[in-house]
Protein backbone atom coordinates (compact mmCIF):
# COMPACT_ATOMS: atom_id res chain seq x y z
CA UNK A 1 0.00 0.00 0.00
CA UNK A 2 1.88 2.87 -1.20
CA UNK A 3 -0.95 5.63 -0.59
CA UNK A 4 -2.40 8.39 -2.75
CA UNK A 5 -0.15 9.24 -5.61
CA UNK A 6 -1.04 12.74 -7.38
CA UNK A 7 0.93 13.93 -9.94
CA UNK A 8 2.08 16.64 -11.11
CA UNK A 9 3.01 18.29 -7.50
CA UNK A 10 3.15 21.39 -8.89
CA UNK A 11 1.88 23.25 -12.05
CA UNK A 12 2.04 26.74 -13.61
CA UNK A 13 0.05 27.36 -16.54
CA UNK A 14 -0.68 30.59 -18.28
CA UNK A 15 -4.55 31.68 -17.91
CA UNK A 16 -6.85 30.54 -20.89
CA UNK A 17 -4.62 26.91 -20.96
CA UNK A 18 -6.01 23.74 -19.96
CA UNK A 19 -4.41 21.64 -17.40
CA UNK A 20 -5.00 18.03 -16.82
CA UNK A 21 -4.22 16.20 -13.16
CA UNK A 22 -3.51 12.53 -12.19
CA UNK A 23 -4.58 10.66 -9.19
CA UNK A 24 -4.04 7.35 -8.66
CA UNK A 25 -5.96 5.91 -5.43
CA UNK A 26 -4.77 2.98 -2.95
CA UNK A 27 -5.18 -0.43 -5.11
CA UNK A 28 -8.27 -1.73 -3.94
CA UNK A 29 -10.36 1.30 -2.99
CA UNK A 30 -13.38 2.11 -5.19
CA UNK A 31 -13.85 5.04 -4.18
CA UNK A 32 -11.77 8.50 -5.09
CA UNK A 33 -12.63 11.75 -4.01
CA UNK A 34 -11.65 15.01 -5.42
CA UNK A 35 -11.33 18.24 -3.36
CA UNK A 36 -9.89 21.53 -4.17
CA UNK A 37 -7.78 23.62 -1.15
CA UNK A 38 -7.07 27.26 -1.56
CA UNK A 39 -4.69 28.62 1.44
CA UNK A 40 -6.25 29.15 4.97
CA UNK A 41 -9.26 27.17 4.00
CA UNK A 42 -10.51 23.55 4.92
CA UNK A 43 -10.46 21.22 1.10
CA UNK A 44 -14.08 21.73 -0.64
CA UNK A 45 -15.68 18.72 -2.48
CA UNK A 46 -15.54 18.93 -6.17
CA UNK A 47 -16.56 15.36 -6.90
CA UNK A 48 -16.51 11.82 -6.45
CA UNK A 49 -16.68 7.97 -8.35
CA UNK A 50 -17.59 4.91 -7.15
CA UNK A 51 -15.72 2.38 -9.66
CA UNK A 52 -15.83 4.50 -12.81
CA UNK A 53 -19.29 6.11 -11.89
CA UNK A 54 -19.22 9.71 -10.96
CA UNK A 55 -21.78 9.78 -8.40
CA UNK A 56 -21.99 13.33 -7.57
CA UNK A 57 -20.62 16.72 -8.46
CA UNK A 58 -20.64 19.92 -6.73
CA UNK A 59 -22.94 22.34 -7.66
CA UNK A 60 -20.02 24.70 -7.10
CA UNK A 61 -18.22 23.07 -10.19
CA UNK A 62 -17.85 24.77 -13.26
CA UNK A 63 -18.44 23.39 -16.99
CA UNK A 64 -14.87 24.40 -17.38
CA UNK A 65 -13.66 21.05 -14.83
CA UNK A 66 -14.26 17.45 -15.88
CA UNK A 67 -13.19 14.48 -14.17
CA UNK A 68 -13.13 10.66 -15.21
CA UNK A 69 -12.13 7.41 -13.86
CA UNK A 70 -12.54 5.24 -16.69
CA UNK A 71 -11.27 1.73 -15.62
CA UNK A 72 -12.09 2.84 -11.97
CA UNK A 73 -8.73 3.19 -10.87
CA UNK A 74 -6.57 6.25 -11.60
CA UNK A 75 -8.90 9.28 -12.28
CA UNK A 76 -8.12 12.58 -14.03
CA UNK A 77 -9.45 15.81 -13.61
CA UNK A 78 -9.29 18.41 -16.25
CA UNK A 79 -9.98 22.13 -16.20
CA UNK A 80 -10.24 23.65 -19.43
CA UNK A 81 -9.18 27.50 -19.70
CA UNK A 82 -8.01 28.03 -16.79
CA UNK A 83 -8.54 31.20 -15.15
CA UNK A 84 -6.37 32.83 -11.87
CA UNK A 85 -9.01 32.31 -9.80
CA UNK A 86 -8.35 27.97 -10.42
CA UNK A 87 -5.15 28.24 -8.32
CA UNK A 88 -5.41 26.22 -5.54
CA UNK A 89 -3.78 22.90 -4.23
CA UNK A 90 -6.49 20.22 -6.00
CA UNK A 91 -6.75 17.07 -3.49
CA UNK A 92 -7.73 13.74 -3.94
CA UNK A 93 -8.82 11.22 -1.91
CA UNK A 94 -9.71 7.39 -1.75
CA UNK A 95 -11.50 5.01 0.67
CA UNK A 96 -12.95 1.46 0.68
CA UNK A 97 -16.65 0.64 1.33
CA UNK A 98 -15.55 -2.82 1.71
CA UNK A 99 -13.72 -2.67 4.86
CA UNK A 100 -16.60 -1.81 6.94
CA UNK A 101 -20.22 -0.51 5.73
CA UNK A 102 -20.15 3.09 5.20
CA UNK A 103 -16.60 3.59 5.41
CA UNK A 104 -16.03 7.44 5.46
CA UNK A 105 -12.55 7.54 6.33
CA UNK A 106 -10.94 9.32 3.36
CA UNK A 107 -7.03 8.61 2.79
CA UNK A 108 -5.42 11.70 0.90
CA UNK A 109 -2.64 12.36 -1.47
CA UNK A 110 -0.74 15.59 -1.36
CA UNK A 111 -2.23 17.18 -3.83
CA UNK A 112 -1.44 19.14 -6.89
CA UNK A 113 -0.79 22.52 -6.66
CA UNK A 114 -2.03 24.40 -9.29
CA UNK A 115 -0.88 28.19 -9.68
CA UNK A 116 -2.39 30.50 -13.03
CA UNK A 117 -1.00 33.23 -13.98
CA UNK B 1 -26.01 25.67 3.68
CA UNK B 2 -23.80 23.44 5.64
CA UNK B 3 -20.93 24.29 7.40
CA UNK B 4 -18.14 23.17 9.71
CA UNK B 5 -16.15 26.21 11.48
CA UNK B 6 -13.62 26.30 14.12
CA UNK B 7 -13.68 28.69 16.95
CA UNK B 8 -10.54 29.44 17.08
CA UNK B 9 -7.77 30.04 14.21
CA UNK B 10 -4.67 29.83 15.91
CA UNK B 11 -3.80 27.67 18.93
CA UNK B 12 -0.17 28.16 20.59
CA UNK B 13 0.98 25.91 23.39
CA UNK B 14 3.61 24.88 25.12
CA UNK B 15 5.59 21.69 24.91
CA UNK B 16 4.10 19.43 27.47
CA UNK B 17 0.77 20.48 27.65
CA UNK B 18 -2.55 19.73 26.67
CA UNK B 19 -4.06 21.12 23.67
CA UNK B 20 -8.01 21.50 22.93
CA UNK B 21 -9.36 22.67 19.16
CA UNK B 22 -12.49 23.15 19.18
CA UNK B 23 -15.47 22.63 16.15
CA UNK B 24 -18.64 23.65 15.67
CA UNK B 25 -20.89 21.83 12.82
CA UNK B 26 -24.32 23.04 11.55
CA UNK B 27 -25.95 20.03 10.21
CA UNK B 28 -27.74 18.30 12.83
CA UNK B 29 -28.32 15.50 10.65
CA UNK B 30 -24.52 14.34 10.80
CA UNK B 31 -23.65 11.10 11.57
CA UNK B 32 -20.34 11.05 10.86
CA UNK B 33 -17.12 13.32 12.56
CA UNK B 34 -13.38 13.04 11.66
CA UNK B 35 -9.97 15.19 12.84
CA UNK B 36 -7.26 15.29 9.78
CA UNK B 37 -4.16 17.12 10.73
CA UNK B 38 -2.18 18.97 7.64
CA UNK B 39 1.55 19.61 7.60
CA UNK B 40 2.54 22.10 5.41
CA UNK B 41 3.05 20.83 1.43
CA UNK B 42 1.19 17.46 2.77
CA UNK B 43 -2.58 16.41 2.42
CA UNK B 44 -4.75 15.92 5.46
CA UNK B 45 -3.68 12.95 7.88
CA UNK B 46 -6.55 11.36 9.42
CA UNK B 47 -5.98 11.41 12.92
CA UNK B 48 -9.26 10.24 14.56
CA UNK B 49 -12.87 9.73 13.81
CA UNK B 50 -16.42 9.15 16.14
CA UNK B 51 -19.78 8.33 15.52
CA UNK B 52 -23.03 10.25 16.47
CA UNK B 53 -23.75 7.63 18.56
CA UNK B 54 -20.81 7.56 20.54
CA UNK B 55 -19.54 10.95 22.87
CA UNK B 56 -16.15 10.36 23.09
CA UNK B 57 -13.13 8.35 21.54
CA UNK B 58 -9.70 7.74 22.45
CA UNK B 59 -6.56 7.09 20.21
CA UNK B 60 -3.23 7.42 21.20
CA UNK B 61 -2.64 11.00 22.76
CA UNK B 62 -5.48 11.97 21.18
CA UNK B 63 -9.45 12.41 22.10
CA UNK B 64 -12.36 13.54 20.54
CA UNK B 65 -15.51 14.36 22.29
CA UNK B 66 -18.99 15.09 20.67
CA UNK B 67 -21.76 17.07 22.07
CA UNK B 68 -24.46 16.45 19.73
CA UNK B 69 -27.07 18.90 21.84
CA UNK B 70 -24.83 22.35 20.63
CA UNK B 71 -23.11 20.75 17.85
CA UNK B 72 -19.63 20.60 19.00
CA UNK B 73 -16.52 18.84 18.36
CA UNK B 74 -13.46 19.05 20.21
CA UNK B 75 -9.72 17.52 19.46
CA UNK B 76 -7.38 16.99 22.89
CA UNK B 77 -4.08 16.56 22.09
CA UNK B 78 -2.12 14.97 25.11
CA UNK B 79 1.61 16.07 26.05
CA UNK B 80 1.85 18.39 22.73
CA UNK B 81 4.92 17.64 21.31
CA UNK B 82 6.78 20.02 18.33
CA UNK B 83 5.73 17.27 15.58
CA UNK B 84 2.17 17.78 16.23
CA UNK B 85 2.48 21.41 14.90
CA UNK B 86 0.13 21.72 11.50
CA UNK B 87 -3.43 23.05 11.05
CA UNK B 88 -6.02 20.96 12.14
CA UNK B 89 -9.22 20.50 10.50
CA UNK B 90 -12.75 18.91 11.86
CA UNK B 91 -14.99 17.48 8.94
CA UNK B 92 -18.88 15.82 8.90
CA UNK B 93 -20.59 14.16 6.88
CA UNK B 94 -24.30 14.15 6.23
CA UNK B 95 -26.72 11.34 7.54
CA UNK B 96 -27.29 10.63 3.53
CA UNK B 97 -24.08 12.27 2.02
CA UNK B 98 -20.88 10.14 0.80
CA UNK B 99 -18.76 13.43 1.04
CA UNK B 100 -17.10 14.64 4.07
CA UNK B 101 -17.55 18.78 4.53
CA UNK B 102 -14.56 20.53 6.01
CA UNK B 103 -14.21 23.70 8.30
CA UNK B 104 -11.58 25.99 7.82
CA UNK B 105 -9.07 24.83 10.09
CA UNK B 106 -7.00 25.38 13.35
CA UNK B 107 -3.24 26.03 13.12
CA UNK B 108 -1.40 24.66 16.15
CA UNK B 109 1.81 25.87 17.00
CA UNK B 110 4.17 24.80 19.55
CA UNK B 111 6.56 25.94 21.68
CA UNK B 112 9.63 24.38 22.98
Amino acid sequence: DTGVSQDPRHKITKRGQNVTFRCDPISEHNRLYWYRQTLGQGPEFLTYFQNEAQLEKSRLLSDRFSAERPKGSFSTLEIQRTEQGDSAMYLCASSSTFVRKFNEKLFFGSGTQLSVL
Amino acid sequence: GESVGLHLPTLSVQEGDNSIINCAYSNSASDYFIWYKQESGKGPQFIIDIRSNMDKRQGQRVTVLLNKTVKHLSLQIAATQPGDSAVYFCASRGEYGNKLVFGAGTILRVKS
